[in-house]
């Protein structure tokens, strides 16, 4: 079936710092989503990523979706603590189906 | 704005117990998902209904089923619990006639014991 990995699984930084995950797809993606998780929270809808190297920005977060559709990236510039927390990816393949989420990469930013 | 609201929040319950959880989902959104997120994983589709019927089903075990109602709020009842359904369990709604953008609700924390 098809895996959804990122990498790094954990990052450390310090605040002012760049951050970067990355997001792979074993197959094609119809569309890539991000969602960020704060320590104890649920899942927030960040963006969504729908053409073939499309790139969209917000405020210090730029995603891009690749070429191939098959992975996408989400940098942070400038961390800040309250960047803090799990960022996912994940595949909707489209109207009412479910969403197939990446491991996600745990970022921790301390000051 | 109104969010998605699960209940209950925390459940404690014996191996071999039943669980109900329940999902309100955004007024308006028609279409509700269940997932399950175990400790330092990744949140696992299990169940999605639009419009009050199954629209697509992923690692749900078949002690557990799941309905919408007519007012669109979802249940899931899990039965025969182990110990490995501990989990978080979120709920999530979408507008599926204009976005697929999905909404979390804050999630129910089960434990069994």
């Amino acid at each position: 079936g098809q895996q959804v990995m990122q990498i790094p699984q954990y990052q450390h930084v310090q605040e002012g710092e760049d951050f970067t995950t990355y997001c792979n797809s074993s197959t094609t993606l119809s569309n890539i989503q991000w969602y960020k998780q704060r320590p104890g929270g649920h899942p927030v809808f960040l963006i969504q990523l729908v053409k073939s190297g499309e790139v969209k920005k917000q405020k210090r977060l730029t995603f891009q979706f690749g070429e191939a559709k098959k992975n996408s990236s989400l940098h942070i510039t400038a961390t800040q603590t309250t960047d803090v927390g799990t960022y996912f990816c994940a595949d909707n393949t489209g109207t009412a189906s479910k969403l197939t989420f990446g491991t996600g990469t745990r970022l921790q930013v301390t000051l | 704005a109104a969010g998605v609201i699960q209940s209950p929040r925390h459940l404690i319950k014996e191996k071999r117990e039943t669980a109900t959880l329940k999902c309100y989902p955004i007024p308006r959104h028609d279409t509700v998902y269940w997932y399950q997120q175990g400790p330092g994983q990744d949140p696992q589709f299990l169940i999605s209904f639009y419009e009050k019927m199954q629209s697509d089903k992923g690692s749900i075990p078949d002690r557990f089923s799941a309905q919408q109602f007519s007012d669109y709020h979802s249940e899931l009842n899990m039965s025969s619990l182990e110990l490995g359904d501990s989990a978080l369990y979120f709920c999530a709604s979408s507008l599926d006639s204009s976005t697929d953008t999905q909404y979390f609700g804050p999630g129910t924390r089960l434990t069994v014991l």
